[in-house]
């Protein structure tokens, strides 16, 4: 099993260029999140998926869209890229929430000039 | 607001000596408890995770504690060694009904030194 997959792993925009984050996940998992993490800070919540055809925001969801037309896949995309959104972007997956432990990807690493 | 603090934000130890992590966190209401290890350019990896009710949790080296009187926890490590260097985050589950939300902390850098 491959667990949570995330691509690309690292990318370059230019502002106001727009790009699709793709997260896949082979564990049958109901719940899938995206998640962004900044030097000095905790990771923090972009948008989450309770299951398939379903999403809703989190704490920081301004200048993000999501997807989740399969269980399996996740998608985060970015409309018109901010250098503010300069991060690395985690995808996460679980089986419930509550004590269910998340599965995180990779991490794909972002730089918006 | 809902806050996780760690300490100290980095740590340097010699390979086989032990160390502790600390956490204190304001989140209300409590659901769990979570210690993840991220690896440098990887995603965190859960280490434990602990409920209301459990005050003890060991995965391997690795023991975590919990006080929810006191709202600490720490995570202590065993005869350390090279690949324990990481950084270890905190992480609060927030409790209530819906979705759980996930507080987490800014981590602990440790390096293990040879």
């Amino acid at each position: 099993n491959a667990g949570v997959t995330q691509t690309p792993k690292f990318r370059v925009l230019k502002t106001g260029q727009s790009m699709t984050l793709l997260c896949a996940q082979d564990m049958n998992h109901e719940y899938m999140y995206w998640y962004r993490q900044d030097p000095g800070m905790g990771l923090r919540l972009i948008h989450y998926s309770v299951g398939e055809g379903t999403t809703a925001k989190g704490e920081v969801p301004d200048g993000y869209n999501v997807s989740r037309l399969k269980k399996q896949n996740f998608l985060l995309g970015l409309e018109s890229a901010a250098p503010s959104q300069t991060s690395v972007y985690f995808c996460a997956s679980s089986y419930s929430t509550g004590a269910a432990a998340q599965y995180f990807g990779p991490g794909t690493r972002l730089l918006v000039l | 607001k809902n806050q996780v603090e760690q300490s100290p934000q980095s740590l340097i130890i010699l390979e086989g000596k032990n160390c502790t992590l600390q956490c204190n966190y304001t989140v209300s209401p409590f659901s769990n408890l979570r210690w993840y290890k991220q690896d440098t350019g990887r995603g965190p990896v859960s280490l434990t995770i602990m409920t209301f009710s459990e005050n003890t949790k060991s995965n391997g080296r690795y023991t975590a504690t919990l006080d929810a009187d006191t709202k600490q926890s720490s995570l202590h490590i065993t005869a350390s060694q090279l690949s324990d260097s990481a950084s270890y985050i905190c992480v609060v589950s927030e409790g209530g009904t819906g979705f759980q939300k996930l507080v987490f902390g800014t981590g602990t850098r440790l390096l293990v030194s040879p």
